[in-house]
């Protein structure tokens, strides 16, 4: 079975700084993807980044970038430039490839942006 | 817009009552899913669907029930046998090897 693991429930950053939310996942598998979504209090989860895990290169979108690390079984997600905005719940997710259609969660991360 | 539709965003019922969560997409999406939301405990899937009339049950299927009579469609029954039904639900549809696309959720209150 694979696991998504988030050890950090809380976390906090200045506005205008960087902040880094770990992630570190269990699987046997070779071919799946990676997510992070971002609940804000509206509750509505949305698409930050994905990684898929044949691709050695970092995924970025805007402000956002992970830090893939396929050997270490690590997903980290960089923000730079925090904005209140970006106050969240974030979710780092597991789909196998292939069969496509199974996607495993962590427990979340909860980020405060501070003005 | 294309989009994934939950009704209703809020919805209380007393012990003991059925009650039927609406989720409708228009992404003409193969696979849909539902997830309950507790707080601390992230998302956990309760049943999933890949095609109509065709679905498998997830974590913690027991006292919930779906249908996927239709590709749109696919409404999530909380049952009386559910032992602590209140919580966020949330609905998803997916293409294969593809993100998941999220409703706005329903939050269902029993007391």
């Amino acid at each position: 079975a694979q696991t998504v693991t988030q050890s950090q429930p809380e976390m906090s950053v200045q506005e205008a700084e960087t902040v880094t939310l770990s992630c570190t996942y269990d699987t046997s598998e070779s071919n799946y993807y990676l997510f992070w979504y971002k609940q804000p209090p509206s509750r509505q989860m949305i698409l930050v980044i994905r990684q898929e895990a044949y691709k050695q290169q970092n995924a970025t979108e805007n402000r956002f970038s992970v830090n893939f690390q396929k050997a270490a079984k690590s997903f980290s997600l960089k923000i730079s430039d925090s904005q209140l905005g970006d106050t969240a719940m974030y979710f780092c997710a597991f789909m196998r490839g292939h069969t496509g259609n199974q996607f495993y969660f962590g427990t979340g991360t909860s980020l405060t942006v501070i003005p | 817009d294309g989009g994934i539709t939950q009704s209703p965003k809020y919805l209380f019922r007393k012990e003991g009552q059925n009650v039927t969560l609406s989720c409708e997409q228009n992404l003409n999406h193969d696979a849909m899913y539902w997830y309950r939301q507790d707080p601390g405990q992230g998302l956990r899937l309760i049943y999933y669907s890949q095609i109509v009339n065709d679905f498998q049950k997830g974590d913690i299927a027991e006292g919930y029930s779906v249908s996927r009579e239709k590709k749109e469609s696919f409404p999530l029954t909380v049952t009386s046998a559910q032992k602590n039904p209140t919580a966020f639900y949330l609905c998803a549809s997916s293409m294969t090897n593809s993100p998941l696309h999220f409703g706005n959720g329903t939050r269902l209150t029993v007391t």
